[in-house]
């Protein structure tokens, strides 16, 4: 149980194009999914959190107009890099979780396997 | 926020028990830690939660003193493809705000035979 699938698993694109990158829980639903980017040899950075029907709440630093999540059901979340660049190469990885339990919840984290993204 | 502190890489071999501990100094009360696994190129792979004492599951022990302020992922019997990065987690996520969800540098775990 407690599956997240990404997609694509590798993109390579033209600096100034979009890339949208989908995050599924397959067999539970997720009130929460989180964005993280991590650069090579680095650790996993959030960039964001995402409730499911409401706006996404963004870490310091990160644009919210550049790198837009939607979390339209409790099954989907979607990341769109805006206007891309290659400083925005990189893995990202999105996590689900399901925090319906109550306000502070011991619920884990299950990643996807991740998005290569090349701008070049 | 709490933050951790790992020993940056690790070497070990083939059949040995691998501990690695994390230092949380900073803990809250309400903070659980969690440990995950990744491999190059991959999602963490979520291993072991606990809150205090032990936890034992089929693929690790996590071990938590009284006060609370470190943890300690124990692999049994290691073998090659346990060679990974380990991240302790600690916080939990309380609806307002993503406290505690910030990943610490990882431990480089290499197994050789």
């Amino acid at each position: 149980g407690a599956v997240v699938s990404q997609h694509p698993s590798r993109v390579i694109c033209k600096s100034g194009t979009s890339v949208k990158i989908e995050c599924r829980s397959l067999d539970f639903q997720a009130t929460t999914m989180f964005w993280y980017r991590q650069f090579p040899k680095q650790s996993l950075m959030l960039m964001a959190t995402s409730n499911e029907g409401s706006k996404a709440t963004y870490e310091q630093g990160v644009e919210k107009d550049k790198f837009l999540i939607n979390h339209a059901s409790l099954t989907l979340s979607t990341l769109t890099v805006t206007s891309a660049h290659p400083e925005d190469s990189s893995f990202y990885i999105c996590s689900a979780s399901d925090l319906r339990r109550g306000p502070l919840s011991t619920d884990t984290q299950y990643f996807g396997p991740g998005t290569r993204l090349t701008v070049l | 926020l709490a933050k951790t502190t790992q020993p940056i890489s690790m070497d070990s071999y083939e059949g040995q028990e691998v501990n690695i501990t994390c230092s949380h100094n900073n803990i809250a009360t309400n903070d659980y830690i969690t440990w995950y696994q990744q491999f190059p190129s991959q999602g963490p792979r979520f291993i072991i939660q606990g809150y205090k004492t032990k936890v034992t599951n089929e693929v690790a022990s996590l071990f938590i003193p009284a006060d609370r302020k470190s943890s300690t992922l124990s692999l049994p019997r290691v073998s090659l493809s346990d060679t990974a990065v380990y991240y302790c987690l600690v916080g939990v996520y309380s609806g307002g705000g993503a406290d505690g969800l910030t990943f610490g540098k990882g431990t480089h775990l290499i197994i050789q035979p």
